[in-house]
């Protein structure tokens, strides 16, 4: 079966510029999970999707973070503006039945 | 609230040594209790599970016990080998998965 698939894998931007990540979860996976990774931490929960509509986005910064999916299958993940501080791994993951699967996460750099 | 402590690290072990790597965890209900396995340059794959008080997941040598009256689950494994090297995730579900800070593990020849 195929994982869940995330790109892009790696991005370099300048402070204040927009970023824009994609993840197609699991087939089925009616529940969608996108987290933040700094480095030498755990993941941090910014949203949760079940099917299209969003179950907890407490941990998200609106002012700057946005996510949707559409149709209840691929999700965006968006940041406009970027700072320093964004910089981290971001992870999508896709669960059935309280167990989740991880995309191999896409690294974003803010310079 | 809930919340996941494991043990911090990082963790240096000669290979075929044994490791333990604690994790205890607050949450109320009946959580499912996970360990999480981070190679390097890779996203997380998930090593053992368990799902019930007293289950115990295990997998590719490593083994974790559910303890329900000391809310822990530490991880287990009798002999490290060197591609065990890697960052360790305890967590578990509630309304949503809960992460511990992740144990760095470096196993050396």
């Amino acid at each position: 079966e195929a994982g869940v698939a995330q790109s892009p894998r790696y991005k370099i931007i300048e402070k204040r510029q927009s970023v824009a990540f994609w993840c197609n979860p699991i087939s089925g996976h009616a529940t969608l999970y996108w987290y933040q990774q700094i480095l030498g931490q755990g993941p941090k929960l910014l949203i949760q999707f079940q099917n299209n509509g969003v179950v907890d986005d407490s941990q998200l910064p609106k002012d700057r973070f946005s996510a949707e999916r559409l149709k209840g299958v691929d999700s965006t993940l968006k940041i406009q503006p970027a700072k320093l501080e964004d910089s981290a791994v971001y992870l999508c993951a896709s669960s059935l039945e309280r167990e989740a699967f991880f995309g191999q996460g896409t690294r974003l750099t803010v310079v | 609230g809930n919340s996941v402590t494991q043990m911090e690290g990082p963790v240096t072990l000669s290979e075929e040594a044994f490791l333990t790597i604690n994790c205890t965890y607050t949450a109320t209900g009946y959580p499912s209790l996970f360990w999480y396995v981070q190679y390097p340059g890779e996203g997380l794959q998930l090593l053992l599970k368990a799902t019930k008080a007293d289950d115990k997941g295990s997998n590719k040598g490593f083994e974790a016990t559910y303890r329900k009256e000391t809310t822990s689950f530490h991880l287990e494994k009798g002999s490290v080998q060197v591609s065990d090297s890697a960052v360790y995730f305890c967590a578990f579900t509630g309304n949503q998965f809960y992460f511990g800070t992740g144990t760095s593990l470096t196993v050396i020849p």
